[in-house]
């Protein structure tokens, strides 16, 4: 079955730009029945919605983000990316992929995680 | 945006307690909500998809009910390994959102 891992710097300078990479096993985002979710949860916070990417191109962010993130994938269809530009210590979180379904939107498949700090 | 608001925000219980966990949205989202459970550690689990269908894998002593805006998550047989912190999610529009959480603890 799909697996999603998600990779990056766990160290991020304020001002500058978040990188994350999801990479899929087992399958690819090719196939036009899901959404390719990121979400974060800051610490001692809720989870929180970035946005998604689904495989025609289309994408939604979360408009809480002002503008700052973007999502895209590689050739190959097997890795997602987010960049955060512009971070402060407010983007400081762990950074979740998740596969959801059209029609329900239900997170089924999550990768396990990565914590970003954005300090100096 | 629709906002989700969870009620409580923390509940301690005993092993084998009904416990429920609340959900409102700030408009009627119809039955577009999931919810979840979260550990520490470990991504959030889908426990109930559209309001009321339980996931495949999940034990049946969780259910879920509700419609427009008001939502219940319901653990009829509280068990140990039922801690952590559960969140309600609506998808009836964008942004999507999750409410703030209620994390459940064993007395």
């Amino acid at each position: 079955q799909v697996q999603l891992q998600e990779s990056g710097p766990g160290l991020v300078k304020p001002s500058q730009t978040l990188s994350l990479t999801c990479t899929v096993s087992g399958g690819s985002i090719r196939g036009n029945a899901y959404y390719w979710t990121w979400i974060r949860q800051p610490a001692g916070k809720g989870l929180e919605w970035i946005g998604h990417f689904y495989v025609s191109g289309r994408t939604s962010y979360n408009p809480s983000l002002k503008n700052r993130v973007t999502m895209s994938v590689d050739t190959s269809k097997t890795q997602l990316f987010l960049r955060l530009m512009s971070v402060t210590a407010a983007d400081t979180a762990i950074y979740y992929c998740a596969r959801s379904q059209l029609i329900e939107n239900a997170f089924r498949v999550w990768g396990p995680g990565t914590m970003v700090t954005v300090s100096s | 945006d629709i906002q989700m608001t969870q009620s409580p925000s923390s509940l301690s219980a005993s092993v084998g307690d009904r416990v429920t966990i609340a959900c409102q949205a700030s408009q009627d989202i119809h039955y577009y909500l999931n919810w979840y459970q979260h550990k520490p550690g470990k991504p959030p689990k889908l426990l109930i998809y559209d309001a009321a269908n339980l996931e495949t894998g999940v034990p049946s002593r969780f259910s879920g009910s509700g419609s427009e805006t008001d939502f219940t998550l319901t653990i009829t047989s509280l068990q140990p390994e039922d801690i952590g912190t559960y969140y309600c999610q609506h998808y009836d529009s964008l942004p999507y959102s999750f409410g703030q959480g209620t994390k459940l603890e064993i007395k």
